[in-house]
């Protein structure tokens, strides 16, 4: 079946700077790739997706990408704020299948 | 998006007793997913609840520990039977809103004392 991993497990940077987190993925045939936020104590919720037609996609200060080829995808927030503190999952999803694949987590804290 | 409520929110439960936990989705959806988080973890999928015919369990999960319903096409129930402190966690509710994109509930946290 599928596998995510996911890194780093945490990260922590500066209010104001760039947060990468980077996922791979087994199965060539996963086509549909979504992040979630889950805040303390809350729902994960979707923040962002790609499928596996588009290289890259943005919304504000949110950025994903996906190489294909080496079968990865990356979630970029630019301009850190405090509320973009949460542990951040990818997934990845099988083009005919309908078990949704999680990465591990990452723990993002961002400093004032 | 589909708007998911679950109940109980929370509960303490005592060991070898069984909790029932409800989803209720305000759109008739197709597909509707249990899973478990448990501290600090991911999102480990249970079952894929199937409406008309018996849930679909992952690997390491049974039926006889989460039995599901899914009565209808907008509500199902997880059962957490026989309960043990190891199955103190966060049990989700999902949906799928279309092929791909997938939403959660609120979560039940379960704690077995």
């Amino acid at each position: 079946g599928e596998n995510v991993e996911q890194h780093p497990s945490t990260l922590s940077v500066q209010e104001g700077d760039s947060a990468v987190i980077k996922c791979t993925y087994s199965d060539s045939a996963s086509n549909y790739f979504p992040w979630y936020k889950q805040e303390l104590g809350k729902r994960p919720q979707l923040i962002i997706d790609i499928r596996s037609n588009v290289g890259e996609k943005k919304d504000q200060r949110i950025a994903v990408t996906l190489n294909k080829t080496a079968k990865h995808f990356s979630l970029h927030i630019t301009e850190t704020q405090p509320e973009d503190s949460a542990v951040y999952f990818c997934a990845a999803l099988k083009a005919a299948g309908n078990k949704l694949t999680f990465g591990g987590g990452t723990r993002v804290l961002v400093k004032p | 998006s589909a708007v998911i409520s679950q109940k109980p929110s929370r509960d303490i439960c005592q060991r070898g007793t069984s909790l029932t936990i409800q989803c209720q989705v305000d759109s008739q959806v197709t597909m509707m997913f249990w899973y478990r988080q448990q501290p600090g973890q991911s999102l480990t999928l249970i079952a894929t609840a199937n409406q008309g015919s018996e849930a679909t369990y992952e690997s390491g999960f049974v039926i006889d520990k989460f039995p599901i319903s899914r009565p209808n096409l907008t509500f199902s129930t997880l059962t957490v039977s026989n309960m043990s402190p190891e199955d103190s966690s966060i049990y989700l509710c999902s949906t799928r809103a279309g092929a791909e994109t997938q939403y959660f509930g609120p979560g039940t946290r379960l704690l077995v004392l």
